[in-house]
């Protein structure tokens, strides 16, 4: 149980683009999806917070016209790369919960590679 | 602002030994330490996590230890295996906040055969 889908794997952009990434719970409903960010051989630096039906909560120095989080249902969550630029290639990662384990359970998607040329 | 340290950056355990990664933090409103196991191009799978009220537990090979007078916390891998081979991550976060996570910088492992 407790299963996130993140969808693409990886995606491969012109730069000036837009890419949509979509992150689903899929045997529970998620209240709440962290969106990370990855550079290589680094830590996950958190973007931002969404809560089903709200606004999300970006954190310092995330820009939210650039990317913009939906979370317009309790199993999907999206993240739109506006504008792609060759700096905003990184592996980016959802989570998601609560799940069934309780309060502390959040659950990892497998993550996106983007990649922007 | 590193809210979580992470120590070492790197670490090679013969198969078989004892697999040491510590974790500091300076929050006393942290409520919740879990630890992450990652593979590459792979997101995160949570260890095992521990709540302040607790000073140490295990689960398999796996252990975390929790001082919190000190503000750290450890987590032990027994008998490590080639196959632990990852990056850990500590991780601390606050329930008022939902969980969202404070990540140390990673610890890459290697168990060698």
């Amino acid at each position: 149980g407790a299963v996130v889908s993140q969808h693409p794997s990886r995606v491969i952009c012109k730069s000036g683009t837009s890419v949509k990434i979509e992150c689903r719970s899929l045997d529970f409903q998620a209240t709440t999806m962290f969106w990370y960010r990855q550079f290589p051989k680094q830590s996950l630096m958190l973007m931002a917070t969404s809560n089903e039906g709200s606004k999300a909560t970006y954190e310092q120095g995330v820009e939210k016209d650039k990317f913009l989080i939906n979370h317009a249902s309790l199993t999907l969550s999206t993240l739109t790369v506006t504008s792609a630029h060759p700096e905003d290639s990184s592996f980016y990662i959802c989570s998601a919960g609560p799940t069934a384990r309780g309060n502390y359970g959040y659950t990892f998607g497998s993550g996106t590679r983007l990649t922007v040329v | 602002q590193q809210q979580v340290k992470q120590s070492p950056q790197s670490l090679i355990v013969q198969k078989g030994g004892i697999s040491i990664i510590n974790c500091a933090y300076e929050n006393t409103a942290f409520d919740y330490f879990p630890w992450y196991q990652q593979f590459p191009g792979k997101g995160p799978a949570l260890l095992i996590a521990i709540r302040p009220d607790v000073s140490e537990k295990k689960e398999g090979r796996f252990t975390i230890s929790f001082n919190k007078s000190a503000k750290q916390f450890s987590l032990h891998i027994m008998d490590s295996q080639p196959g632990d081979s990852a990056t850990y991550f500590c991780a601390a976060s606050i329930r008022d906040s939902g969980y969202a996570l404070n990540f140390g910088k990673g610890t890459s492992l290697l168990v060698t055969p």
